[in-house]
């Protein structure tokens, strides 16, 4: 299957600095990413869509401002955390369609990356 | 609305023993369904779906599940459980509207002991 790759696997930094976690199609072309965070022993929650690009659509109550993502390519995406506070750390896990998979059910399968610990000090 | 239910936290086999993890759906039109597996730390690895078809859909590692759509269900199902098995199991359905959105369940905890 396709696979997805996302840097850094694990993230420390201080409260008020930034962090960027990238995520990349390694064999494959995506024009939509998304990106989720998942609390502790809970659900995955969908932050955004990712769009090669242009910008990217947000859920309800996420902050635009404060993560900002970038589509530039057909390959990767990034999400960065700015000023990022305690409140803030989590797991970070982005995922891609592979669209140009032959057949509908192949272009609707979504490939995780392994995920980004964040941890805010 | 939309939505996907696993009323189970956690479900418990012994190894050798079927297992099912359940889940429920709600979404208008014909649901397109999931089911993704993570191990601790890692992101999710897609197992199976279900988009048309026969309704008994075979996946990863000897999973299979079953939608009914008199009862909304896609219970995900094995017949020998395996301690390897052992993970957080999620089911999602993909929300209506553009960009193929997932609506993920809670998850479902699998332990299975020796």
């Amino acid at each position: 299957g396709a696979v997805v790759s996302q840097h850094p696997s694990w993230v420390i930094c201080k409260s008020g600095t930034s962090v960027k976690i990238e995520c990349r199609s390694l064999d494959f072309q995506a024009t939509t990413m998304f990106w989720y965070r998942q609390f502790p022993k809970q659900s995955l929650m969908l932050m955004a869509t990712s769009n090669e690009g242009s910008k990217a659509t947000y859920e309800q109550g996420v902050e635009k401002d404060k993560f900002l993502i970038n589509h530039a390519s057909l390959t990767l995406s990034t999400l960065t955390v700015t000023s990022a506070h305690p409140e803030d750390s989590s797991f970070y896990i982005c995922s891609a369609r592979d669209e140009l998979a032959g057949g509908r059910l192949a272009k609707n399968i979504q490939y995780f990356g392994a995920g980004t610990r964040l941890s805010v000090l | 609305a939309q939505s996907v239910a696993q009323p189970e936290d956690q479900v418990n086999v012994a190894e050798g023993n079927p297992l099912t993890v359940k889940c429920t759906y709600s979404v208008s039109g014909n649901p397109y369904l999931f089911w993704y597996v993570q191990y601790p730390n890692r992101g999710l690895q897609f197992l199976l779906k279900y988009i048309t078809g026969d309704n008994l859909v075979k996946g990863s590692y000897g999973f299979e599940a079953e939608f009914n759509k008199s009862q909304t269900s896609f219970h995900l199902k094995k017949p020998s459980a395996l301690v390897s098995d052992s993970a957080l199991y999620f089911c999602a359905v993909r929300a209506s509207g553009g960009y193929n959105k997932l609506i993920f369940g809670a998850g479902t905890r699998l332990a299975v002991h020796p």
